[in-house]
């Protein structure tokens, strides 16, 4: 079954970087466009950036563009967020997905940031 | 404040049907796909409905979807107090190149 598996979460200081991972596996991995989606405390979801299959097309929500790169490396199955200028209203849980036709099929069952001095 | 406009809540009886509505713009919802999720606290959301109206294997048919010009609906019969959850339609807008969320709708099996 498709499993997508985040990591690097974790506190950081406003201004700083964090560097998030997803590990998939059960898929053939490079086959698909992949997401992150991310929902702040008491808000609801707010889609945060798109890649496609082979990497060469990418787009970004407002808040994040400028500060954030999606990325991908097909040979480890891995989708990275780089998150750099951290604001305290990225504060959220970061989920990994799987795009079908920019519908999401599964989701990955998260990673928390904590963006606070 | 989101692009796509969902009411907040709505409740109804178990074995009840409910609706949910997302209304959007000719750049989003009028000329592309419509999803829906089901995000249960402390899960990973769930698609529900793909392609306006097209189920996922393992969804059963008490969840419907339909699209009309620029709004989209979800519905669910049969409610049972499992269904409570979070719900969210989604699709990409054209003009912004970005995905789209509407903003949730909690459902309430009274």
């Amino acid at each position: 079954q498709v499993q997508l598996v985040e990591s690097g979460g974790g506190v950081v200081q406003p201004g700083r970087s964090l560097r998030l991972s997803c590990e998939a596996s059960g898929i053939t991995f490079s086959n698909y466009g992949m997401h992150w989606v991310r929902q702040g405390p008491g808000k609801g979801l707010e889609w945060v950036a798109v890649i496609s299959y082979d990497g060469s097309d990418k787009y970004y929500g407002d808040s994040v563009k400028g500060r954030f790169t999606i990325s991908r490396d097909n040979s480890k199955n891995t989708l990275y967020l780089q998150m750099n200028s951290l604001r305290p209203e990225d504060t959220a849980v970061y989920y990994c997905a799987k795009d079908v036709q920019f519908a999401i099929d599964h989701w990955g069952q998260g990673t928390l940031v904590t963006v606070s001095s | 404040q989101s692009v796509l406009t969902q009411p907040p809540s709505v409740s109804a009886a178990p074995g009840q049907k409910v609706t949910i509505s997302c209304s959007g713009s000719t750049s989003n919802i009028g000329n592309n796909y419509v999803s829906w999720y089901q995000h249960l606290p402390g899960r990973a959301p769930k698609l529900l409905i793909y392609e306006n109206n097209k189920r996922p294997s393992g969804i059963p048919d008490r969840f419907s979807g339909s699209k009309s010009g620029t709004s989209a609906t979800l519905g669910i019969t049969g409610l049972q107090t499992g269904d409570e959850a979070d719900y969210y339609c989604g699709t990409w807008d054209s003009s912004l190149s970005a995905v789209v969320f509407g903003g949730g709708t909690r459902l309430t099996v009274l």
